[in-house]
């Protein structure tokens, strides 16, 4: 249990052109999801966090108007990069937390990442 | 905030020795503390986890320890095997209402020589 989808694994772009990343929770119902970016060979960077029917919450230093999420049901969170730029090419995450009984509602779990390269 | 240093940042062990990764939190109340492995092109995968009022946390070659007081917990692998090299991420956080943040360390590359 507790699997969580993302897709696609890897796009490429050209600039100037959005890109839409999906990720999906399987076999749980995710009311709160975690979009992070990752540089390689570095840390997880908390971009936002997406709740299931309202606005998503973002970390400072993110912008809102880039990076736009829209949580519209329990099971899929959408990462759409506007305008993309090659400053913008990064390993992006998403995450939702489990839920059920004590000992699952505080974990986490990850999707498989999506590599995106902006020519 | 919360503030986690994990150290080392590369570690190499011949297979078959032990390995042992420390990470340092700098909040008081965080009270969950997972660790994650993540491979090269994939997303961080949950290992073992440990909540505050729980010392040591052990499954198969896997132990977690936590010391509150000190404001430190470990990651010890037992038995390498060469499948074990990835980059190992502890965190930490506040569990309480449900979407609490996770505050990551900066990771350690564990290579397993054969």
């Amino acid at each position: 249990g507790a699997v969580v989808s993302q897709h696609p694994s890897w796009v490429i772009c050209k600039s100037g052109t959005s890109v839409k990343i999906e990720c999906r929770s399987l076999d749980f119902q995710a009311t709160t999801m975690f979009w992070y970016r990752q540089f390689p060979k570095q840390s997880l960077m908390l971009m936002a966090t997406s709740n299931e029917g309202s606005k998503a919450t973002y970390e400072q230093g993110v912008e809102k108007d880039k990076f736009l999420i829209n949580h519209a049901s329990l099971t899929l969170s959408t990462l759409t990069v506007t305008s993309a730029h090659p400053e913008d090419s990064s390993f992006y995450i998403c995450s939702a937390r489990g839920q059920g009984d004590d000992t699952t509602n505080e974990k986490l779990f990850f999707g498989s990442g999506t590599q995106l390269s902006v020519l | 905030g919360e503030n986690v240093e994990q150290h080392p940042s590369t570690l190499s062990v011949q297979e078959g020795d032990s390995a042992v990764i420390k990470c340092t939190y700098s909040d008081s109340a965080s009270n969950y503390f997972p660790w994650y492995k993540q491979e090269l092109g994939k997303g961080p995968q949950l290992i073992i986890d440990i909540r505050s009022n729980v010392g040591e946390k052990k499954d198969q070659r896997i132990a977690v320890t936590l010391n509150k007081t000190a404001k430190h917990f470990s990651l010890h692998i037992t038995e390498t095997q060469p499948e074990d090299s990835a980059v190992y991420f502890c965190a930490a956080s506040i569990v309480a209402f449900g979407n609490e943040k996770l505050t990551f360390g900066t990771g350690t590359r564990l290579t397993i020589i054969p």
